[in-house]
């Protein structure tokens, strides 16, 4: 298994810019989310989903778009970059019965300029 | 309002020694928490978990305590090792919304020889 799998790894966008975080997972788990990590904040949770075609708000959804129209992949959209989503995002994902065994993936990190 | 509050950004000791980190919330509807581990440049790992009706959890070296009345648990590491320092998360949900787990800031910490 390759579990949790992110791309792209590192990105620079422009104010305004749009692009698509992808996230996918070969371990057949029902729940998908996306947190981000800012210095001094933690992780806060953007949107989840705890199956294909469900998806609700996290913590921090504004900005943000996600679908989840397979198990496997749970993409991250930002219609319309700015300075602020300036970040390490991380997606994780787990079955919906086990609340700890959340596996996360590696990370990208992304620069709005 | 940071609902899960760690309050060291740093912790360091020396190998063998205990290591003790600290993890304060505010919502008294918190019932289950989680410790998480994370090396630079990648996802962070589920370390040990406990719910609300236990006071204490074990797990080899590690070792989570949970005070309800002063809304605070540690995470104990006895002993230390090099291959512990990482920064460490401790994350909290309410009730039945397992589905959104609310971090800490983290706590780096740096076991030395």
């Amino acid at each position: 298994n390759a579990g949790v799998t992110q791309t792209p790894k590192f990105q620079v966008l422009k104010t305004g810019q749009s692009m698509t975080l992808q996230c996918a997972q070969d371990m057949n788990h029902e729940y998908m989310s996306w947190y981000r990590q800012d210095p001094g904040m933690g992780l806060r949770l953007i949107h989840y989903s705890v199956g294909a075609g469900i998806t609700d708000q996290g913590e921090v959804p504004n900005g943000y778009n996600v679908s989840r129209s397979t198990t496997e992949d749970f993409p991250l959209r930002l219609l319309s970059a700015a300075p602020s989503q300036t970040s390490v995002y991380f997606c994780a994902s787990r079955h919906n019965w086990e609340q700890e065994t959340q596996y996360f993936g590696p990370g990208t990190r992304l620069l709005v300029l | 309002d940071q609902q899960v509050k760690q309050n060291s950004p740093s912790l360091s000791v020396q190998e063998g020694r205990i290591s003790i980190l600290n993890c304060d919330y505010t919502n008294s509807m918190f019932d289950y928490f989680l410790w998480y581990k994370k090396y630079p440049a990648e996802g962070p790992t589920f370390l040990i978990s406990i719910s609300s009706i236990k006071d204490k959890n074990e797990d080899g070296r590690f070792t989570v305590f949970l005070n309800k009345s002063a809304k605070h648990l540690s995470l104990h590491i006895v002993p230390s090792q090099p291959g512990d320092s990482a920064v460490y998360f401790c994350a909290a949900s309410a009730g039945d919304n397992t589905d959104k787990l609310i971090f800490g800031t983290g706590t780096r910490l740096q076991v030395f020889p």
